[in-house]
């Protein structure tokens, strides 16, 4: 059973175009939800997250857009640059219940054409 | 900054041969992690350890085991590599309960 579903597994955007990946939960007991980047040749890094008592989080062009209800959250990425060029993965996990809890979707791989 | 090394970057085995994965941090952390990726499957937990001498299956654990004899050093080994192995092995650590995993920068493990 697959907890976190990410989409698209593909992405290619124009530079200065807004990227953005969607993940959907399944879990109602989730209650932290980061994203990775990971860019070729290097191991995932945190990007940022958010908690389900607010519906949005902005750290400079990146952006969590939370759904509680729907259970979906979704990644955006305004003005994106090549730099941005990478594969993203969301996660999902209940906090204190382990980070061997932590639920990752497939991944998406995004390229930001020139 | 928190350092997760794992020493080889590209392996190449054979059928049968037994491998050793290791990984190294230096921030003190007492949760170590190995996880596999694969091109549309994500990461997947293969075993992980809250202290020295602890260890606990994550979701695809068959095939693989694990060692932790000091608190820095967590090693992945394969007993009897086989071709369906052949994948990219990430170490990850973590302070606490939190989420936030910092990642090795990955071993290429190509099994012949």
């Amino acid at each position: 059973q697959q907890q976190v579903k990410q989409s698209p597994q593909s992405l290619i955007v124009q530079k200065g175009g807004i990227s953005i990946i969607n993940c959907a939960y399944e879990n109602t007991a989730f209650d932290y939800f980061p994203w990775y980047q990971q860019f070729p040749g290097k191991g995932p890094a945190l990007l940022i997250a958010i908690r389900p008592d607010v519906s949005e989080k902005k750290e400079g062009r990146f952006t969590i857009s939370f759904n509680k209800s729907a259970k979906q959250f979704s990644l955006h990425i305004m003005d994106s640059q090549p730099g941005d060029s990478a594969t993203y993965f969301c996660a999902a996990t209940v906090r204190g219940g382990g980070a061997d809890g932590l639920t990752f979707g497939k991944g998406t791989h995004l390229i930001i054409q020139p | 900054d928190v350092k997760v090394t794992q020493s080889s970057r590209y392996l190449v085995k054979r059928t049968g041969e037994k491998v050793f994965l290791e990984c190294v941090q230096d921030m003190d952390h007492e949760n170590m992690f190995w996880y596999r990726q694969d091109p549309g499957l994500g990461l997947r937990l293969i075993y992980f350890s809250y202290d020295v001498k602890m260890k606990e299956k994550g979701d695809i654990p068959e095939g693989y085991s694990v060692s932790r004899e000091k608190k820095e050093r967590f090693s992945l080994i394969l007993e009897s590599a086989s071709t369906n192995q052949t994948s990219m092995y990430l170490c990850a650590t973590t302070e606490s309960n939190t989420g936030e995993l910092f990642f090795g920068e990955g071993s290429r493990l190509t099994v012949l």
